[in-house]
């Protein structure tokens, strides 16, 4: 069966630190996608990155970086010099290639990112 | 351009009382989904609209839950007879067609209270 696990529940770091979070998936397609969403204390989920499995080539955006290692069934969330805007919620996701046209999003628990200034 | 629109933005009602919400997806969207989020079960996925086809209901946790989309835009979902195990934040979500229908983006949610 599909499982996400973000097995890190709160996270705290002081400004401008490395952190890193972790996501483990579980899926028995070949084909699947794997998402990051931030979700801040106004509630609002916003949209990262999405990879397809059939792509592991590592990305980074500023300073944001994602690894995905399908060896390790991992897509772990890097942020580099952390500032307090990104203190959130974040929340890794799973979704399988649909019978039908239906991306339903598996979700980990998400780690809770408190930055300390 | 718009995002997600849903309302209201919270709601209190009375355990047994009917409660409607509602999501304005983005323009052009043609795929709408519904979620819950709850403290004691995270997130997890209610119902699925794609255009005119039957929606994909796997994920409503009883028949009290119900969803109808009209005209393939705006969605409402309903709950009867209200428990105080619904009580949970509401998430609609939107996505284009095409190449990146898998990228879905959320609205504001409707936080559900049930005394």
């Amino acid at each position: 069966a599909q499982k996400v696990t973000q097995a890190q529940t709160e996270i705290s770091v002081v400004e401008k630190e490395d952190v890193t979070l972790d996501c483990v998936y579980e899926t028995r397609d070949t084909t699947y996608y794997l998402f990051w969403y931030k979700q801040p204390p106004s509630g609002e989920l916003v949209f990262l990155i999405r990879r397809n499995s059939f792509d592991e080539q590592n990305e980074i955006s500023g300073r944001y970086s994602w690894n995905f290692q399908k060896s390790t069934s991992s897509f772990n969330f890097t942020i580099t010099a952390s500032q307090v805007v990104d203190s959130a919620v974040y929340f890794c996701a799973l979704s399988e290639a649909p019978e039908g046209s239906n991306y339903q999003l598996i979700w980990g628990a998400g780690t809770k990112l408190i930055i300390k200034p | 351009g718009a995002g997600v629109s849903q309302s209201p933005s919270n709601k209190v009602t009375e355990k047994g009382k009917d409660v409607e919400l509602r999501c304005d997806p983005i323009s052009g969207h043609t795929a709408l989904y519904w979620y819950r989020q709850s403290l004691g079960q995270g997130l997890e996925f209610l119902i699925y609209f794609q255009g005119n086809s039957a929606p994909d209901k796997s994920g409503l946790p009883s028949d009290r839950f119900s969803a109808e989309r009209t005209g393939g835009s705006v969605s409402t979902l309903t709950i009867q007879r209200t428990q105080q195990e619904d009580s949970a934040v509401y998430l609609c979500a939107s996505s284009a067609p095409g190449q990146r229908s898998y990228e879905q983006y959320f609205g504001p949610g409707t936080r559900l209270t049930v005394t």
